[in-house]
């Protein structure tokens, strides 16, 4: 079946700009989360999702990023006034449901440049 | 001190080597442990839970040492497939829902 999906795959961005990330997760799963890969890091999470609300944006490393899923399904990442230190791997993992045992299954990623 | 910590090598190993990674951990709250294989530019991908009895999959052992807070994953006869980073993992988090990461311990198997 198909897997977490996420676009763009690839974004550069100038220092100041705004960008959405989009996360289309496996089919039925009600959790959703973020993560962010810098060079040589291993993923840190960002915002965790359960159904439609943020059940925990402890992550979120300042007010500039925010996250929504209107719909209990897709959600969108969303960075304003975009910085350098931004740049990296947003990741997005999907759970059938969530906390415990339940495997997150893990996007390509979308590769944040900022100019 | 971060909260997972490993050994980021690199380990080159000639194929069929055996080769071991460690990692620790600092919460001592995480309740479940994992380890997670990414290839070079793609996502993580979950390799094996790590149980207190120590488990197996194949020419993979992992084991977890809750009294030092030590996690450890073998692999026996290397492949050049298992060419890749092994990230170390400890769920934690009010919920049990937040994966943290080590930073990785890369492997490169040469034939």
């Amino acid at each position: 079946g198909a897997g977490v999906s996420q676009t763009p795959s690839n974004k550069v961005t100038e220092k100041g700009k705004y960008v959405e990330l989009r996360c289309d997760p496996i089919s039925g799963h009600t959790a959703l989360y973020w993560y962010r890969q810098s060079l040589g890091q291993g993923p840190e999470f960002l915002i965790y999702f359960q159904g439609t609300g943020a059940a925990d944006d402890s992550g979120l490393p300042n007010d500039r990023f925010f996250a929504v899923r209107p719909e209990g399904s897709v959600s969108t990442l969303k960075i304003q006034r975009t910085e350098r230190g931004d740049s990296a791997v947003y990741l997005c993992a999907s759970s059938r449901a969530g906390g415990g045992q339940n495997e997150q299954f893990f996007g390509p990623g979308t590769r944040l440049t900022v100019l | 001190r971060k909260e997972v910590e490993q050994d980021p090598g690199p380990f080159n190993v000639p194929e069929g080597a055996t080769v071991a990674f460690n990692c620790t951990y600092s919460n001592s709250a995480s309740q479940s442990f994992f380890w997670y294989r990414q290839d070079c530019r793609k996502e993580p991908k979950l390799l094996m839970s790590v149980y207190s009895s120590g488990n197996e999959d194949g020419r993979f052992t992992a084991q977890l040492n809750r009294a030092s807070q030590y996690i450890s994953l073998l692999i026996r006869d290397s492949k050049l497939s298992d060419s890749a980073t092994y990230l170390c993992v400890a769920l934690s988090g009010a919920g049990s829902y937040q994966l943290t990461f080590g930073k990785g311990t890369k492997l490169s198997v040469i034939p």
